[in-house]
C-alpha cells in the first residue's frame, strides 16, 4: 500500500514549457486534490475532484488544468509555466469529501521555473 | 472570502515547556478542523483533528479546542521536545468541502 504517489519529484522548466505533475492513490479515495505550496503561504488549493469525471477549481486555478479519468490518477497540467509556478505542489486525497476523512499527502513536486 | 488566520507565524520555546498556537476561521457552517505538522522537506501529516461537535481532543502530548461561537480553535503541545521543532499548520472545512489553511507556524524547541 503505497499511499499517494507525486512524480516527479524534482522538475527545472523554462517559461513557457508545459508539463504534466503526476498523482496516483491505492486507497480507492474518491476526493483528491492539488495543492501548492509557497514560503509563508501555506498551502493553498488548485483544484479538486470529488470523483472520477469529476473537477472543480480551487482559490489559485489559473495556469493549471486536471482530469479524473480514474479514481486512482489525478495529473496536474501547466499550460505554458511561468516564473509566478515556481513552487512545491502537493497532492492529497481522502475516503471522501472533506469533512468525514481525513487527507493524505503525497511527498511534494518541487518544481522550479527559470 | 473564507480564510483562516493562524498565530504566531513563529514560536520559540524551552525543552520541556509548553507550546499554543491559535486559529480563527470565519466560515461559521465550518464542522472539521485538522492539525498538520510539516518537516522540513517533507510531506504535511496529521497530527490530530477535531469536529465541530466536541470542544476538546487529546492524544497524549497534544491537544486541539475547539470555541465554535467565538470561531477559534487552538493545539495545545505539552512537555515539548526537539523533534516537536517543525511547521505546524491549522485547517478548516471550507463550504465545498474542501480544506482552507492557515499560514502556518514554525515551532523551534530549543534544548
Amino acid at each position: 500500500n503505497a499511499g499517494v504517489t507525486q512524480t516527479p519529484k524534482f522538475q527545472v522548466l523554462k517559461t513557457g514549457q508545459s508539463m504534466t505533475l503526476q498523482c496516483a492513490q491505492d486507497m480507492n479515495h474518491e476526493y483528491m486534490s492539488w495543492y501548492r505550496q509557497d514560503p509563508g503561504m501555506g498551502l493553498r488549493l488548485i483544484h479538486y475532484s470529488v470523483g472520477a469525471g469529476i473537477t472543480d477549481q480551487g482559490e489559485v486555478p489559473n495556469g493549471y488544468n486536471v482530469s479524473r479519468s480514474t479514481t486512482e490518477d489525478f495529473p496536474l497540467r501547466l499550460l505554458s509555466a511561468a516564473p509566478s509556478q515556481t513552487s512545491v505542489y502537493f497532492c492529497a486525497s481522502s475516503q471522501h469529501t472533506v469533512g468525514s476523512q481525513p487527507q493524505h499527502f503525497g511527498d511534494g513536486t518541487r518544481l522550479s521555473i527559470l | 472570502g473564507e480564510n483562516v488566520e493562524q498565530h504566531p507565524s513563529t514560536l520559540s520555546v524551552q525543552e520541556g515547556d509548553s507550546a499554543v498556537i491559535k486559529c480563527t476561521y470565519s466560515d461559521s457552517a465550518s464542522n472539521y478542523f485538522p492539525w498538520y505538522k510539516q518537516e522540513l522537506g517533507k510531506r504535511p501529516q496529521l497530527i490530530i483533528d477535531i469536529r465541530s461537535n466536541v470542544g476538546e481532543k487529546k492524544d497524549q502530548r497534544i491537544a486541539v479546542t475547539l470555541n465554535k461561537t467565538a470561531k477559534h480553535f487552538s493545539l495545545h503541545i505539552t512537555e515539548t521536545q526537539p523533534e516537536d521543532s517543525a511547521v505546524y499548520f491549522c485547517a478548516a472545512r471550507g463550504s465545498q468541502g474542501n480544506l482552507i489553511f492557515g499560514k502556518g507556524t514554525k515551532l523551534s524547541v530549543k534544548p
